[in-house]
Parts: C-alpha cells; structure tokens; sequence
C-alpha cells in the first residue's frame, strides 16, 4: 500500500525558479527519503531526514519535516533543466524491517 | 564503486510464459530489494533479503513470483506464470546496513517487462 502522497502530481517551472513537491503520510516514520527518477533510469537517493529532524539542506535541495502534521517538503531552488524528472517520497515506519514505502511522486518538468 | 548491476534491460514476453531477472548488488551491501514499479506509481516493495534469509516478502504474489538470493551475494527474481498485469519496470536495490533502521538505498536501473 501507498504511504506518501505527493502535491502536486505535476509541475512545469522555468528554469531559475524554485520547485516546491510536498508529501503527506499516514503513519509514524522513522525517517523520510527523497528521490529522483529520471526518463528511463533508476531512482537515485537525494535526502534523508529522520523523525526528530525538521530541515536539511544538499547543495540545492531543502527538506523539511512536520511530524505533527506528518508531512514534508522538497526545494529546489534555481532550477535547471537538467532537474527534470519525478521526484518521489518514501518513509520507513517507526517499526518495520526499514523498508521504503514510496508515494506516486510528482513529475518536474524544467523548461529552458 | 560499482553501482547495482540489472539484467536484462528490458523483457517482452507472452502472457503464461516465464521470466527470470537478476540483480547483482554493490559489494559488501547486506540488504536486497526487489521493488516492482507499474507506469505512474511509485515502486512497491516485494521482498527484501538480508544476506540470504528472507525479511518481507508480504507483498510477494507467491502464487506466481520466487526470488533468491543464494550466497548473500546476487538474487534472481522469477514469475511463472506472467500475467498481463505484471508489465512493469523491476527494480532491484542495495543498502550496507541490516535495513532495519531504513538506511539509503542504492538502485539499479531497472527491467522493463512487457508481457503481451
């Protein structure tokens, strides 16, 4: 079963402009991952942030985390073109065997 | 190093044949996944291996899917027979840890499967 649901479903920015991806999610987590999958490749890990974090940042990316209100929020700030792709959540629950359960993603395109 | 290696690519069969994937993970990587991702969705987990021993495979079709992982090392993935409804990417992934505290997973590039 889906655990994260992604806002929006799509998104279509120029490139320089920031992209915002939310996640909402049902149970308690662990910890909550994002990744990208691009046209025709393997999903690659950007970020983990764990349960008793509420912001990381890699390079570009911001993360932040709302347990209480058990969501999330992905940033991309200047965007390029070469961002294009599917962003998708994933959450390891307080007590499982740590298995990811990923939401539908939203799909970024960056426009030139 | 090296990453998650997949094979085949990609797979078209007939619906009732047999398929077979194989997944090779980064070396000294505990866990294997195999997650099955339909067009537009998210991947689902099927099984999960720590070393050679099973942890989930909740969400394994058992009537039709068996997956190995013989020596801890590399895993095949088998459906037998394939349904119309199995055409998906399958993705295989790899983490250091035990894979209980939800560590980052490291994933190959996947086998399309069409299934006519």
């Amino acid at each position: 079963s889906q655990q994260g649901e992604e806002d929006p479903q799509a998104l279509s920015i120029q490139e320089g402009e920031n992209a915002t991806m939310n996640c909402s999610y049902k149970t308690s987590i662990n910890n909550l991952q994002w990744y990208r999958q691009n046209s025709g490749r393997g999903l690659v890990h950007l970020i983990l942030i764990r349960s008793n974090e509420r912001e990381k940042h890699s390079g570009r990316l911001r993360v932040t985390l709302d347990t209480s209100k058990k969501s999330s929020s992905l940033l991309i700030t200047a965007s390029r073109a070469a961002d294009t792709a599917s962003y998708f959540c994933a959450t390891v629950r307080s007590s499982n065997t740590g298995k990811l359960i990923f939401g539908q993603g939203t799909t970024l395109q960056v426009k030139p | 190093e090296a990453g998650v290696a997949q094979s085949p690519r990609y797979k078209i069969i007939e619906k009732r044949q047999s398929v077979a994937f194989w997944c090779n993970p980064i070396s000294g990587h505990a866990t294997l996944y195999w997650y099955q991702q339909i067009l537009g969705q998210g991947p689902k987990l099927l099984i999960q291996f720590q070393n050679n021993g099973v942890v989930d495979d909740s969400q394994l079709p058992k009537d039709r899917f068996s997956a190995e992982r013989l020596k801890g090392v590399d895993s095949t993935l088998k459906i037998q027979p394939a349904k119309l409804e199995d055409s998906a990417v399958y993705l295989c992934a790899s983490s250091k840890d035990s894979g209980v505290s939800g560590d980052t997973q490291y994933f190959g590039p996947g086998t399309r499967l069409t299934v006519l």
